[in-house]
């Protein structure tokens, strides 16, 4: 089985630019997180959408959005892009939206904001 | 406020050498306490979930136990292949459902 996809897995941008990251969950999870993981840091919690729905959000500015479409795929925007975006985006999945729920991570989009 | 605290920050240990690595938390309302392996470039790969004070599990050389403030990670007779970032992560039971991940202990076993 195919376990959680991300794509692009690198790409570079400039500042003020604006990118759009995707994600596509295991078969048959209907939750999507995203974390972003600077380099030497841990993961840190950006949104969560289960059923189409957002369901927490993390303190990121507004420039972060994202959606989740009817087939549980996910996308990250980020606009006006800053040097400190420069980090690797982490997208799970889970198979339910509350409780203990293991998430399973896909390999990440790694961005670099020149 | 959560907060996820991992020693050391780095460890190198010859090949069969046992250690472990800990975790200090502090959460209103622990849901689940997660540990994750992640390689370089990799996302983090589950290994455990701990709920409540004096769980235990194990998976090959891991063992992973909880207390009411800090979980340890002990790794029996590493190999160069248990090299990783381990990272320890909470989940509260109220708020957002997300993981509140620490900033992990960098595991070096050389041969």
């Amino acid at each position: 089985d195919a376990g959680v996809t991300q794509s692009p897995t690198h790409l570079i941008k400039t500042r003020g630019q604006h990118v759009t990251l995707r994600c596509s969950p295991i078969s048959g999870h209907k939750s999507v997180s995203w974390y972003q993981q600077v380099l030497g840091q841990g993961p840190q919690f950006i949104f969560q959408y289960y059923e189409k729905e957002e369901r927490g959000r993390g303190n990121f500015p507004d420039r972060f959005s994202a959606r989740q479409f009817p087939n549980y795929s996910s996308e990250l925007n980020v606009n006006a892009l800053l040097l400190g975006d420069s980090a690797l985006y982490l997208c799970a999945s889970s198979s339910v939206g509350g409780g203990a729920n293991v998430l399973t991570f896909g390999a990440g989009s790694r961005l670099t904001v020149l | 406020e959560d907060q996820v605290t991992q020693s050391p920050e780095a460890l190198r240990l010859q090949e069969g050498e046992s250690s472990s690595l800990n975790c200090s938390y502090t959460v209103s309302g622990l849901r689940g306490l997660f540990w994750y392996r992640q390689d370089p470039g990799k996302g983090p790969e589950f290994l455990f979930t701990l709920y409540s004070a004096g769980e235990e599990k194990e998976k090959e050389r891991l063992k992973a136990t909880l207390t009411k403030k800090e979980s340890f990670l002990h790794i029996t007779a590493p190999k160069p292949e248990d090299s990783a970032t381990y990272l320890c992560a909470v989940q509260a039971r109220t708020g957002a459902n997300n993981l509140f991940f620490g900033t992990g202990t960098r595991l070096t076993v050389i041969p």
